[in-house]
């Protein structure tokens, strides 16, 4: 069964300092993997992806992620935080080569204090 | 407008009662989802639909809970008889073809039962 772990419901950061928000998958086969952030009071966006290739993906506002086939993670990263940054953040994963649905992680919520 | 759109945005109605949430999906985009997402919480997966496959119905949580999609195009979600806990944030979101293609979500209806 697939499965998507967002292990921090918050995470806190100071604005201008690096943000780490994790995100772990258990699939049976090899993933897509997806970030989306929802910002208050409007709809889910879709921030980057890995597909294949470089396991750096680069997405909107300065966002990364780094997909790690050993750790199975794929952790959401920016080297230096903006207030504007504060919302829901989601980690989703999807099987390759199947016909299954996404699944979405429980979402973090990103707090950045000025 | 070119994305996904949701009808109506609000609904309130009174326990017992049957409601129906619309979604229009990007044209030409071939999987459509609904999701429930409770007080800015996480993505609740609901049903999926992908082409003119048999839908995904494994997470609608109840016998109340029913949804179509007509003419592969828009999609509608009919809860009957409902209660206070159905009460939360209708998500819909369509993709284009292709698993690693990233959806696209609508802005929610957000229902809530007396």
């Amino acid at each position: 069964a697939q499965s998507v772990a967002q292990p921090e419901d918050q995470v806190n950061v100071a604005e201008g300092n690096p943000l780490t928000v994790k995100c772990t998958y258990s699939v049976s086969g090899n993933p897509y993997l997806f970030w989306y952030v929802q910002y208050p009071n409007r709809g889910l966006q879709f921030l980057l992806k890995y597909i294949t290739g470089d396991n750096l993906v680069k997405g909107s506002y300065g966002f990364e992620a780094e997909f790690n086939k050993s750790q199975t993670s794929f952790h959401l990263k920016k080297p230096s935080a903006l207030v504007s940054d504060s919302a829901l953040y989601f980690c989703a994963v999807r099987v390759r080569s199947s016909a299954s649905k996404i699944i979405f992680g429980s979402g973090t919520r990103l707090s950045i204090r000025p | 407008g070119a994305g996904v759109s949701q009808s109506p945005s609000n609904k309130v109605t009174e326990k017992g009662k049957d409601v129906e949430l619309r979604c229009d999906p990007i044209s030409g985009h071939t999987a459509l989802y609904w999701y429930r997402q409770s007080l800015g919480q996480g993505l609740e997966f609901l049903i999926y639909f992908q082409g003119n496959s048999a839908p995904d119905k494994s997470g609608l949580p109840s016998d109340r809970f029913s949804a179509e999609r007509t003419g592969g195009s828009v999609s509608t979600l009919t809860i009957q008889r409902t209660q206070q806990e159905d009460s939360a944030v209708y998500l819909c979101a369509s993709s284009s073809q292709g698993e690693y293609n990233e959806q696209f979500f609508g802005p929610g209806t957000r229902l809530t039962v007396l």
